[in-house]
């Protein structure tokens, strides 16, 4: 079994819908990344919690951090086209440089 | 100007071949990194390099082999290619452990083994 588990796999929404993406962990998280790949291209950088109970906004996506340091969900608000993509939640197991991804969700959104 | 930089972006080979992968970055960083994504879109890291010391080795077969010239290029080479092998190698860069940032993606390397 994987170490990050995300859920759902996959995801369509029509436009103006709410979703919330969930990356789960049974170990304590040294820092939680999301990141957005678009079809065949790179990672870009969303946002990184720490803190337990931890959350941050940019624009209409936000992701929280539960207060166990195990769990985070990202929730966008009034979907759009342009958020179309996969998700991928990123974190560190321990103190060292490695960062583990889920499997990613890989998100539609529908005009 | 493009922070991380991959070499090629699109590679086709044939089978039992030996092929390079460029990478460089221009941000200073002083650590970087191999990923590689499956069919799948499963990421998984490969190897790191700290200054030009190997950090970070996963389970890969020994047909691959990292090379850091440098702190700002990291580059891999596979030998003997097989169809498995066929995947998105990634290059990342971080300044130091995660960080607030966590790490710098270039843009990809969509390896075809035929």
């Amino acid at each position: 079994s994987q170490e990050l588990e995300q859920s759902p796999q996959s995801l369509i929404v029509q436009e103006g819908k709410n979703l919330t993406i969930n990356c789960t962990s049974s170990k304590t998280l040294y820092g939680l990344y999301w990141y957005k790949q678009k079809y065949g291209e790179g990672l870009i950088f969303l946002m990184m919690l720490q803190k337990g109970g931890e959350e941050k906004s940019h624009e209409k996506i936000t992701a929280k951090l539960d207060e166990k340091k195990q769990q985070s969900s990202l929730h966008i608000t009034a979907s759009q086209p342009s958020h179309a993509g996969i998700y991928l939640c990123g974190a560190g197991m321990d103190s060292s440089y490695k960062l583990i991804f889920g499997s990613g969700t890989r998100l539609l959104v529908r005009p | 100007d493009t922070a991380v930089s991959q070499t090629p972006k699109y590679l086709v080979t044939q089978m039992g071949n030996d092929k390079s992968i460029k990478c460089e970055q221009n941000l200073g960083h002083d650590t970087m990194y191999w990923y590689k994504q499956d069919s799948k879109k499963f990421l998984k890291i490969m190897f790191s390099y700290n200054n030009k010391e190997l950090i970070i080795n996963e389970t890969v077969p020994n047909r691959f082999s990292p090379k850091s010239p440098d702190k700002a290029h990291l580059n891999l080479h596979i030998n003997s290619l097989e169809l498995g092998d066929s995947a998105v190698y990634f290059c990342a860069s971080s300044q130091g452990p995660l960080g607030y940032y966590g790490y710098t993606f270039g843009s990809g390397t969509r390896l075809t083994v035929v």
